[in-house]
């Protein structure tokens, strides 16, 4: 069965740096989304991309945070300037176009802000 | 704005026996239903779905769960658990279009003694 891949697994960044998470969709899927868990949280929705430009964003996607589809297949993360509250695991969907369709998730990367 | 209780945070029962889990949604609106699994360092998998038709949902590996409208609940069952349900259960609705984001619950740990 096809998967969502994410990468890295686990990324550890000192607080103010700018961190891009990785992600690679089920390659014939169009819509595509950023989730993340604060530990001991839900599992927040942060931002959907559909035909190439944000569909919907959360109050959590601020200025800080960008996503970017730069090729055929990855879909990226960045977070320009991080903060500690940023530490949480951050889980890649994507979904098929048509039809009642779920969204398949990746493994997620943990990000550890120090 | 549409949101998702889980009852139980955890739960621990034995092999063989039977699991209920509870998930209420508020939301007035035409809703799409969703069940997740998460193995220990696994990824978010898709137990079930409930879009349309009948509200009783036969998932994967045994999985039931019964869409109560009236209700605004989504509960999950399973007849006879094994060893292999430990893992956190989460519930997640979407509303209105199948591609919109997911809201999830707050997750269920399930240890199953053997």
């Amino acid at each position: 069965e096809p998967e969502v891949t994410q990468t890295p697994s686990h990324q550890v960044t000192q607080m103010g740096q700018e961190v891009i998470l990785r992600c690679v969709p089920i390659s014939n899927h169009l819509y595509f989304y950023w989730y993340r868990q604060i530990l001991g949280q839900k599992v927040e929705f942060l931002v959907s991309f559909y035909n190439n430009e944000i569909s919907e964003k959360s109050e959590i996607f601020d200025d800080q945070f960008s996503v970017e589809r730069p090729d055929g297949s990855n879909f990226t993360l960045k977070i320009r300037s991080t903060k500690l509250e940023d530490s949480a695991m951050y889980f890649c969907a994507s979904r098929a176009r048509s039809g009642n369709q779920p969204q398949h998730f990746g493994d997620g990367t943990r990000l550890s802000i120090l | 704005a549409q949101s998702v209780s889980q009852h139980n945070h955890h739960v621990i029962l034995s092999e063989a026996a039977s699991l209920e889990l509870g998930c209420n949604y508020s939301y007035g609106g035409t809703v799409n239903l969703f069940w997740y699994v998460q193995y220990p360092g696994q990824h978010l998998q898709l137990l079930l779905k409930y879009f349309s038709g009948d509200p009783l949902v036969k998932g994967i590996k045994g999985f039931e769960a019964e869409f109560i409208k009236s209700k605004f609940s989504f509960n999950l069952r399973k007849p006879s658990v094994q060893w292999s349900d430990t893992a956190e259960y989460f519930c997640a609705v979407n509303a209105g279009a199948a591609g919109n984001k997911l809201t999830f619950g707050g997750g269920t740990r399930v240890l199953v003694k053997p």
